[in-house]
């Protein structure tokens, strides 16, 4: 199986902050990774996709970028809507989430 | 704009086989992968599995022994079933649209295994 490892657990950022989050992968996915958003009691909301594509209608503050083993997710400036758990996915080679990286405000 | 609506059993006692359904609503079955995904405390988000129009599935090899996916495309429906559940099958349980990235999910269902 294939892990996902995103860093750091939490976080705690202020409005306007730049946010930065990252995902290694056990081994080679190339650019199968996608990005995830969940807000308490919702589903997860599909931000970024195949690393670096943005979903369609999600605000353009929300990045992605890596391949291989290396990915970086960025909120270029928080806003208060975006505390939430963002997860990373990888599909290259079956399904693994990440474990969670948790937003919150100072 | 396409929904997802899935029910089913939220309390089972060991051993039980758990049954949820998804409904697919203001669009079309065909062309995509349906997915069943579970979130617990302890192993956070776990793909379960898949199925696509033609029937054909794909299981995460540590559930497959025990999980079956089907469809039935006259009502836009597809199932999840999961036997001899254990209270390490808790979990809040998802249907999703996609074959590797999930872009519609239901809204989820809160599987408890309690005896």
């Amino acid at each position: 199986d294939i892990q996902m490892t995103q860093s750091p657990s939490s976080l705690s950022a202020s409005v306007g902050d730049r946010v930065t989050i990252t995902c290694q992968a056990s081994q080679d996915i190339r650019h199968y990774l996608n990005w995830y958003q969940q807000k308490p009691g919702k589903a997860p909301k599909l931000l970024i996709y195949d690393s670096s594509n943005l979903e369609t209608g999600v605000p353009s503050r929300f990045s992605g970028s890596g391949s291989g083993t290396d990915f970086t997710f960025t909120i270029s400036s928080l806003q208060p809507e975006d505390i939430a758990i963002y997860y990373c996915q990888q599909y290259e080679d079956g399904i693994t989430f990440g474990q969670g990286t948790r937003l919150e405000t100072k | 704009q396409v929904q997802l609506q899935q029910w089913g059993a939220g309390l089972l006692r060991p051993s039980e086989t758990l049954s949820l359904t998804c409904a697919v609503y203001g669009g079309s079955f065909s062309g995509y992968y349906w997915t069943w995904i579970r979130q617990s405390p302890g192993k956070g988000l776990e793909w379960i599995g898949e199925i696509n129009q033609s029937g054909s599935t794909n299981y995460n090899p540590s559930l497959k022994s025990r999980v079956t996916i089907s469809l039935d495309t006259s009502k836009n429906q597809f199932s999840l079933k999961m036997s001899s559940v254990t209270a390490a099958d808790s979990a809040v349980f998802y249907c999703a649209r996609g074959g590797g990235q999930y872009e519609i999910w239901g809204q989820g269902t809160l599987v408890t295994v309690s005896s």
